[in-house]
């Protein structure tokens, strides 16, 4: 059975003061690992997809990295604007339905 | 490109009450999902689809059932809703790229 666990569950950080959230899996083959990122009354939005081990992905100040058990999503100098929950889920063999993780609340204050 | 809507965007219902939550996608996306979410659990499958006319249970079923007579279309109903059905309900959509593309969501309280 596939299993996500994400810490911390919450996370407070000033503005610019850099952090990583962290995405522990296992899966039996992994077909890909997500992050989405999830603002209070809506549905997740998707950031990046990571398919092997060393892969990275960057989009503005979010950095998202994967080894053969984990991933991080760093952030670097954050601003108020990045506090929302963040979603790892991961997909295995030949699945369709993917594992999500229950999320880590980013709080930036200004 | 509207994407993934769902209607409607709040409801409430008594214990008893039946109601179906609509999912409609413009991607043609073969894939689609029914999620919940409650607060400390993460988002639970409740159904999922793999084509028009296929449905499959997920993993909290019970109480609800699917229908997806139509590629855009996946419809969630509720029978007979209870207390323990108030939550916030996704849907979601995908093709072979497996990214999901989520709804806005639907928040139902059931008195």
């Amino acid at each position: 059975e596939d299993q996500v666990t994400q810490s911390p569950e919450a996370l407070r950080l000033q503005e610019g003061e850099s952090s990583s959230l962290n995405c522990s899996y296992t899966v039996s083959g992994l077909r890909g690992l997500f992050w989405y990122r999830q603002d209070p009354g809506k549905g997740p939005e998707f950031l990046f997809t990571l398919y092997s081990a060393g892969e990275e992905k960057e989009k503005e100040r979010l950095k998202a990295t994967l080894t053969k058990k984990e991933s991080f999503l760093h952030i670097t100098a954050p601003k108020p604007e990045d506090s929302a929950t963040y979603l790892c889920a991961v997909l295995s063999g030949g699945s369709y339905i993917p594992t999500f993780g229950r999320g880590t609340s980013l709080i930036v204050h200004p | 490109n509207a994407g993934v809507t769902q209607t409607p965007k709040f409801r409430v219902l008594k214990t008893g009450q039946s109601m179906t939550l609509l999912c409609a996608q413009d991607m043609n996306h073969e894939y689609m999902y029914w999620y919940r979410q409650d607060p400390g659990m993460g988002l639970r499958l409740i159904h999922y689809s793999v084509g028009e006319g296929t449905t499959a249970k997920g993993e909290v079923p019970d109480g609800y059932n699917v229908s997806r007579l139509k590629k855009q279309n996946f419809l969630l109903g509720l029978e007979s809703a209870a207390p323990s059905q108030t939550s916030v309900y996704f849907c979601a959509s995908t093709t072979g790229t497996v990214v999901q593309y989520f709804g806005p969501g639907t928040r139902l309280t059931v008195l």
